[in-house]
């Protein structure tokens, strides 16, 4: 158990919808990552949040967006959903957001999006 | 930017064989290299990082890998295999600005099959 916590686990919904995402980092941890893992696409970094500042985005797209609250805990909203947008989510977190780190990850939340 | 090949999408091997996964990396600062592997409905597992110093560096589950920065290789070995280990390995590089590796870049995965 990495100490990640990811909900829900599986999430299914219909096109053109919006869900959330939630993710737990470890205790101690300021540092949240988001990344999404496609067939096509493999797995891919999309944004950084850092006691609650975005830090780095990677490869999000516009009708994505995430947040980290006052507690460390962080949501991803995904919008306007496309059959494409199917796929593993996965959240890392870590205890920094500069220099050289561990990324712990956690289990995953699995969208079905039909 | 960086990127990172895994050649071999899929292996198999018997239980007890020996088993190197092979993992390049394209980067042009010096790279901090991850391999992780993914349990079917499991998250990202860590099993070895090398940041700096020994080349080889020793992991979790007996795994060990070899960083080849003339071959810009690090490629993840176990001399023998369980049924255990069946499961999808990931190689990473770490990369971004300021001397951090905020940003991992993941290979596709190779996927391994144990065979009894």
């Amino acid at each position: 158990d990495s100490g990640v916590t990811q909900t829900p686990k599986h999430l299914i919904t219909a096109t053109g919808q919006r869900v959330t995402l939630r993710c737990s980092p470890r205790s101690g941890d300021l540092s949240v990552y988001w990344y999404q893992q496609s067939l096509d696409q493999g797995l891919q970094f999309l944004i950084q949040y850092y006691n609650g500042e975005e830090r780095a985005k990677g490869n999000i797209l516009e009708r994505f967006s995430a947040q980290q609250f006052p507690d460390l805990h962080s949501e991803l909203n995904l919008s306007s959903l496309e059959l494409g947008d199917s796929a593993l989510y996965f959240c890392a977190s870590s205890d920094r957001d500069r220099g050289i780190h561990i990324q712990y990850f956690g289990a995953g939340t699995r969208l079905s999006v039909l | 930017a960086q990127s990172v090949t895994q050649p071999d999408i899929h292996i198999t091997v018997s239980e007890g064989a020996s088993l190197e996964l092979r993992c390049n990396y394209s980067y042009g600062a010096t790279p901090y290299l991850f391999w992780y592997v993914q349990s079917p409905g499991q998250g990202l597992q860590l099993l070895l990082k090398y940041f700096s110093g020994d080349t080889l560096v020793q992991g979790i589950k007996g795994f060990e890998a070899e960083f080849k920065r003339s071959q810009s290789s690090f490629n993840l070995r176990k001399p023998s295999v369980h049924w255990s280990d069946a499961a999808e390995y990931f190689c990473a590089v770490g990369a971004g600005s300021g001397g951090s590796n905020y940003k991992l870049t993941f290979g596709k995965g190779t996927l391994l099959t144990v065979n009894p």
